[in-house]
């Protein structure tokens, strides 16, 4: 059973770069067939997708928070962590990581968020 | 960017219920890459149709997808208590988009 699970502070100040990692176990993050992927949700609000990345480390990010994005994959540690700078309040989120398939375009396998504020 | 419009925003309903949900895209959409989730409160979403129509592994028979091109339905023949709940549609392009979500809530 594959298991993901995101961790990185909880806090952020306005301007600074919020960093997440996502752990994968019960499967190797090399496996051709998906992309590993960051999903964010403000509170009471819906679904955003952040961007992606392949075991090769090619990426694709959302158009709209490109300029901001930076996600990178750690194959020896089976990781792939997620990097958004110059943040505001409205970054303020639920963040998932979440197992995309690629053959029908799915999210699978999701961790179980992590809240993200962005404070003074 | 594809758009995907969701409606209605909230179905009030009583358990035994049907309950039709829509999904309109902004472009026509691969019927393979259109996917529902189901996301209670306080939990992670939960992957409930792909393929525009196949049940994902688990889910209940009475719940069932259709559509194609630019128009989607999930639909659940008969509501359960732990039916209500908020309902997401995604679709795989270019880049994954999801819709606003449609809250099912008992009546």
């Amino acid at each position: 059973q594959v298991q993901l699970q995101e961790s990185g502070p909880g806090l952020v100040k306005p301007s600074q770069t919020l960093s997440l990692t996502c752990t994968v176990s019960g499967g190797s993050i090399s496996s051709g067939s998906y992309y590993w992927s960051w999903i964010r949700q403000p509170a009471g609000k819906g679904l955003e997708w952040i961007g992606r990345i392949y075991t090769s480390g090619t990426t694709k990010y959302n158009p709209s928070l490109k300029s901001r994005v930076t996600i990178s994959v750690d194959t020896s540690k089976n990781q792939f962590s997620l990097k958004l700078s110059s943040v505001t309040a409205a970054d303020t989120a639920v963040y998932y990581c979440a197992r995309l398939e690629r053959g029908y375009g799915l999210f699978d396998y999701w961790g179980q968020g992590t809240l993200v504020t962005v404070s003074s | 960017e594809i758009v995907l419009t969701q409606s209605p925003g909230t179905l009030s309903l009583s358990p035994g219920e049907r309950a039709t949900l829509s999904c309109r895209a902004s472009q026509s959409v691969a019927s393979s890459y259109l996917a529902w989730y189901q996301q209670k409160r306080g939990q992670t979403p939960r992957l409930l149709i792909y393929g525009a129509s196949s049940r994902a592994t688990g889910i209940p028979d009475r719940f069932s997808g259709s559509g194609s091109g630019t128009d989607f339905t999930l639909t659940i023949t008969r509501l359960e208590p732990e039916d209500f709940a908020v309902y997401y549609c995604q679709q795989y392009g270019s880049s994954p988009t999801f819709g606003q979500g449609t809250k099912v809530e008992i009546k």
